[in-house]
């Protein structure tokens, strides 16, 4: 079966720090790939995604990820986090379908 | 409304009790989709529509679970005779058709007691 692995499930960063968050899957065969963000008191928001082309995705607010599909990872990355960053990040995969697969999710608590 | 809706937000039951969760999807969007999100995870597929008719449910957890979209665009799950193992949020969430990416509404937290 499909499976999505977010290897941290609590960040703590301060301000500023670089932003590093792991997204693995186990599926083989042609992915889309997604990252959706949660902030506090709201709904999951897209904040990502990769269908095809460049494997460097670029989405809102400064954050990227970037697909490397040998080691089936779609990591996501900010160069300089903010109070306002804090949230809860999930990662999600689909394949061949509408189903998406999602992580656990990464609790991310930037530090002002 | 300009995203995906859903209520009540919030929804406390008694065990044995039946209950109904609706959600409106963003207008045209043909594919809606319903999650189960237990506490510390993420999402579940549950159920998808693609307008009135359910291509998909084999995420529901049991038979006391049934949605329904009856003129392809409201939907609402309902959970019989509810379970505490049921406590979970319910996220909706719709697109313009099933490949598309999805747009989630702010879910239903539900507590069995």
């Amino acid at each position: 079966a499909q499976s999505v692995s977010q290897h941290n499930h609590h960040v703590i960063l301060s301000e500023a720090a670089s932003l590093e968050l792991g997204c693995n899957y186990s599926y083989g065969g042609t992915v889309n790939l997604f990252w959706y963000v949660q902030y506090p008191g709201q709904h999951l928001q897209l904040l990502l995604k990769y269908f095809s082309g460049d494997p460097l995705v670029k989405g809102i607010k400064g954050f990227e990820a970037e697909f490397i599909k040998s080691k089936f990872s779609f990591n996501l990355r900010k160069p300089s986090v903010q109070w306002s960053d804090t949230a809860e990040y999930f990662c999600a995969v689909v394949s061949g379908t509408y189903k998406y697969i999602f992580g656990t999710g990464t609790r991310l608590k930037v530090l002002a | 409304g300009a995203g995906v809706s859903q209520s009540p937000r919030y929804k406390v039951a008694k065990r044995g009790q039946d209950v109904a969760l609706r959600c409106d999807p963003i207008s045209g969007h043909v594919s809606l989709f319903w999650y189960q999100q237990a506490l510390g995870q993420g999402p579940e597929f549950l159920t998808y529509f693609q307008n009135e008719a359910q291509l998909d449910k084999s995420g529901l957890p049991s038979d006391r679970f049934f949605a329904e979209r009856p003129e392809g665009s409201v939907s609402t799950l309902k959970i019989q005779r509810t379970q505490q193992e049921d406590s979970a949020v319910y996220l909706c969430a719709s697109s313009l058709n099933s490949y598309n990416e999805q747009f989630f509404g702010p879910g239903t937290r539900l507590t069995v007691l």
